[in-house]
């Protein structure tokens, strides 16, 4: 079954508006790391989270790991029209080396 | 820095056939993995490789099977297609381990009739 769920699965918002999308594994995760993925290309990496907690921040980006390390989200300030994209988290668990990926968040910004 | 590349772009092909898509991994990479994605769904993980070597399996049959070079290049083999193998292949490339980024390449757009 899916490993790693994300809502909400799509968000319109108005340019300017803020966006959080939420990451929620069954299992404790080593690490997660976010990836966005623009209509038509491949996923790019954001950023990685390793410990309990953890908080880092990228311009407007703030992406925060949840103390138990089954949780973490992604937050965006005033979004722009660059922001659109799909924004997937993707887990890897205490033992094995495969990423689970999340079912992705779909974002429109509308100007 | 050459980036990760993947061929070819796009396939199409019938049920029943065989299929090998190609990946060079990013300079200076020696961990190869592959990834399904189907429409409106986030990557599912095939298989990773490491030193020529599986080095990790998802829950695919095994018709899908892979190879990995001393260049660190790839390929994927996937026989008897099926229609539901209509997907997205995504190849990435990372140093050794899990706390590694991952680079994607443009993947190979595989259309099954």
């Amino acid at each position: 079954g899916q490993q790693v769920m994300q809502i909400p699965q799509y968000q319109h918002v108005q340019e300017g508006e803020d966006f959080t999308t939420y990451c929620n594994s069954s299992t404790t995760l080593s690490n997660i790391q976010w990836y966005k993925q623009r209509p038509g290309g491949h996923p790019v990496f954001l950023i990685q989270l390793v410990k309990s907690g953890e908080v880092k921040k990228q311009k407007r980006l703030t992406f925060q790991f949840g103390e138990a390390k089954k949780n973490s989200s992604l937050h965006i300030t005033a979004t722009q029209t660059t922001d659109v994209g799909t924004y997937f988290c993707a887990g890897l668990k205490d033992t094995g080396n495969q990423f689970y990926f999340g079912t992705g968040t779909s974002l429109t910004v509308i100007p | 820095e050459t980036g990760v590349t993947q061929s070819p772009t796009h396939l199409i092909k019938t049920r029943g056939q065989q299929v090998t898509l190609r990946c060079s991994s990013q300079s200076g990479h020696n961990t190869v993995s592959w990834y399904q994605q189907a429409l409106g769904q986030g990557p599912q993980f095939i298989f990773q490789y490491y030193r020529e070597e599986e080095n990790g399996r998802g829950n695919f049959p095994p018709r899908f099977s892979g190879l990995q070079f001393p260049n660190y290049s790839s390929e994927l083999n996937v026989n008897a297609l099926e229609l539901d193998d209509s997907a997205l292949y995504l190849c990435a490339s990372s140093y050794r381990g899990g706390n590694q980024p991952q680079h994607f390449g443009d993947g190979t757009r595989l259309s099954i009739l």
